[in-house]
């Protein structure tokens, strides 16, 4: 079947460590997205990529990194600099034509200690 | 760009109809997609509005740029977080902004 895996489900990391989320794709879509989840805020937008090698900062970029080495994986790196990173974050893909629907992953819950 | 506003929380009695908007500012007539989130479970899709189908849907369109849900007798199993999220651009993918939801509780 077809979709979107993200790993670990959850994911404990000191303070001051940097910490890097899985997510992959076998839906053939170009265009991947990262988003954090808070309690009452919905979804924002982390980063996304519309192609392979690049990739473009979203609304809360500031203290995470990404790549998009190929076109399956959307790893999303969350750096020492992010000041809350307690977060659960979900992975999405889009893929192109009518339907244009998004696909999320589970999420990954990150708790920093 | 976009923004998008949703009703933030919304509590109703089992068998209730119940209407969630979203307003939105954008430069053309998006297609409107709505997602739930039902607790513990990845986001799905709901249903899909564009301007073709827009009729069929309750209440408001896509013109107008506010395009409620709406729901008939619902259950407490419809108890959710709803997103909307208007996608202008069809062929080519772009940054996406979700409303911030809406917490539907369902209550007996």
């Amino acid at each position: 079947d077809g979709g979107i895996t993200q790993s670990p489900k959850y994911l404990f990391r000191k303070e001051g460590q940097n910490v890097t989320l899985s997510c992959e794709q076998n839906l053939n879509h170009d265009a991947m997205y990262w988003y954090r989840q808070d309690p009452g805020q919905g979804l924002r937008l982390i980063y996304y990529s519309q192609i392979v090698n690049d990739f473009q900062k979203g609304d809360i970029a500031e203290g995470y990194s990404v790549s998009r080495e190929k076109k399956e994986s959307f790893p999303l790196t969350v750096t020492s600099a992010q000041k809350n990173p307690t977060a659960f974050y979900l992975c999405a893909s889009i893929g192109q034509g009518f339907l244009n629907e998004q696909f999320f992953g589970p999420g990954t819950r990150l708790t920093v200690l | 760009s976009n923004s998008v506003k949703q009703t933030g929380q919304i509590t109703v009695s089992e068998g209730a109809s119940v209407t969630m908007n979203c307003t939105y500012t954008s430069t053309g007539y998006p297609t409107l997609f709505w997602y739930v989130e039902y607790p513990s479970k990845p986001l799905q899709l709901l249903q899909r509005e564009t301007m073709e189908n827009s009729k069929n849907f309750g209440g408001g369109n896509i013109k107008d740029k506010n395009s409620p849900i709406v729901k008939y007798s619902v259950q407490v199993s419809d108890s959710a977080v709803y997103y909307c999220l208007p996608l202008l651009k069809i062929c080519t993918a772009s940054k996406l902004t979700f409303g911030t939801g809406t917490r539907l509780q369902v209550t007996l």
